[in-house]
């Protein structure tokens, strides 16, 4: 079973508009990490954001905030004011207490318009 | 710059060949962890090294091993190489594997194409 799954393989939004890429993950350990990293077409890959299981708050790093719903099993992360180097795939992840792995969703390319 | 090196950026190679790929982690990092990301299999966690012990394995190929030395810094043999191998392949550390929280920082990657 996929345990991360993002569902918008692409995404075309105009630039400085907000931006919101879906993930949804699935797990029965009660503590877990929830990542967010961006792939541009150089190939890095580059830590967004981090949101642990028992965080109160949601995670913000700059233009960058995680929306976490633990009901619903989400993380959507939201990037406010998007800029032209925003484009890039952008990869959500998730890594359970009991494993050291991360596991990958397939990922979101997002091409920003000017 | 997330710290971690990876070296060499570029490999191409013939199959049936066996190349070493090689990462230094962040300074203080104890972990390194190998992914490898194709096409159709996307992003892969191969095989994980905590202060020299191998810690956790994934979907890594018999075909394939690695190493973590005593400075810390790894390397990834690959062996008897397949077209199918080529990939990018990518290193990360992280300080301490213990904890869920612990955020992996990747290395830019080596591209191998194998001919």
């Amino acid at each position: 079973a996929q345990k991360i799954t993002q569902t918008q393989p692409g995404m075309f939004v105009q630039e400085k508009e907000a931006v919101t890429l879906d993930c949804t993950y699935d797990t029965s350990d009660p503590s877990y990490g929830l990542f967010w990293y961006k792939q541009p077409s150089s190939g890095e890959m580059i830590f967004l954001i981090y949101q642990g299981s028992y965080d109160q708050q949601n995670a913000t790093e700059g233009r960058y905030s995680l929306n976490f719903q633990k009901a619903r099993k989400s993380a959507n992360l939201v990037i406010s004011a998007s800029q032209l180097g925003d484009s890039a795939m952008y990869f959500c992840a998730m890594r359970e207490s009991r494993d050291d792995k991360i596991i990958f969703g397939k990922g979101t390319r997002l091409h920003i318009l000017p | 710059d997330s710290g971690v090196t990876q070296t060499p950026k570029h490999l191409i190679t013939a199959t049936g060949q066996r190349v070493t790929l090689r990462c230094s982690p962040r300074s203080g990092d104890l972990s390194v962890y190998w992914y490898q990301q194709s096409l159709d299999q996307g992003l892969q966690f191969l095989i994980q090294y905590y202060n020299g012990e191998e810690r956790a394995k994934g979907n890594i190929l018999e075909r394939f091993s690695a190493q973590q030395f005593p400075d810390l810094h790894s390397e990834l043999n690959l062996s008897s190489l397949e077209l199918g191998d080529s990939a990018l392949y990518f290193c990360a550390s992280s300080v301490d594997a213990s904890r869920s929280f612990d955020t992996q920082y990747f290395g830019p990657g080596t591209r191998l194409t194998v001919l």
